[in-house]
């Protein structure tokens, strides 16, 4: 099936640092790519909706300062968390959308990122 | 506008028993409708899909998922569970006319599923 590679899988940093979240599609192309957040608590809450070549589409209530996308390709998205703070500690996951008819969205393993 | 919801925030069941994972949908045309499983600390993974044909759709792992149109239920299946299913599930639906912003597709909150020896 579809490969989507997330990298870093974990990343402890300082707090006011910043922390860049690669997410790449192996083995198809995706114009679409989304970032979302899980809580403890299981649910995932979709941040931005990532276009190649355009800006990123966030939800409400997500600081498009803070949590930076970039989608230079059609394989590749990142998310930079800036000036990351103890708060921003959570499960980060990607996924990207083939960009075939059914357009299946696969995911990314996942990055903990936690604030120290 | 399109949702999801899946009733159940866990299902426990015996291994070897059948399981049952609960998903109901409601979107404005006919809906594209997915099914994911998540293990502890992981990205999700795909399990199945319905966009169209046989209401029966069979998937990954032994899954299948019944589509109900009627009912707007999507629930997914398996005939023998194992302690290995025991995992987050996600239901998802998509509108893929993308009719009032709903292009992207909509997760429900997860279902644990529990599976005991």
């Amino acid at each position: 099936g579809a490969v989507v590679s997330q990298h870093p899988s974990r990343v402890i940093c300082k707090s006011g640092t910043s922390v860049k979240i690669e997410c790449r599609s192996l083995d198809f192309q995706a114009t679409t790519m989304f970032w979302y957040r899980q809580f403890p608590k299981k649910s995932l809450m979709l941040m931005a909706t990532s276009n190649e070549g355009s800006k990123a589409t966030y939800e409400q209530g997500v600081e498009k300062d803070k949590f930076l996308i970039n989608h230079a390709s059609l394989t590749l998205s990142t998310l930079t968390v800036t000036s990351a703070h103890p708060e921003d500690s959570s499960f980060y996951i990607c996924s990207a959308r083939d960009d075939s008819l059914l357009g299946i969205q696969y995911f990314g393993a996942g990055t903990r990122l936690s604030v120290l | 506008a399109q949702s999801v919801a899946q009733p159940e925030d866990q299902v426990k069941v015996a291994e070897g028993n059948p399981l049952t994972v609960k998903c109901t949908y409601s979107v404005s045309g006919n809906p594209y409708l997915f099914w994911y499983v998540q293990y502890p600390n992981r990205g999700l993974q795909f399990l199945l899909k319905y966009i169209t044909g046989d209401n029966l759709v069979k998937g990954s792992y032994g899954f299948e998922a019944e589509f109900n149109k009627s009912q707007t239920s999507f629930h997914l299946k398996k005939p023998s569970a194992l302690v290995s299913d025991s995992a987050l599930y996600f239901c998802a639906v998509r509108d893929p006319l993308g009719a009032g912003g709903s292009y992207i597709p909509t997760f429900g909150r997860g279902t644990s599923l529990i599976v005991h020896p």
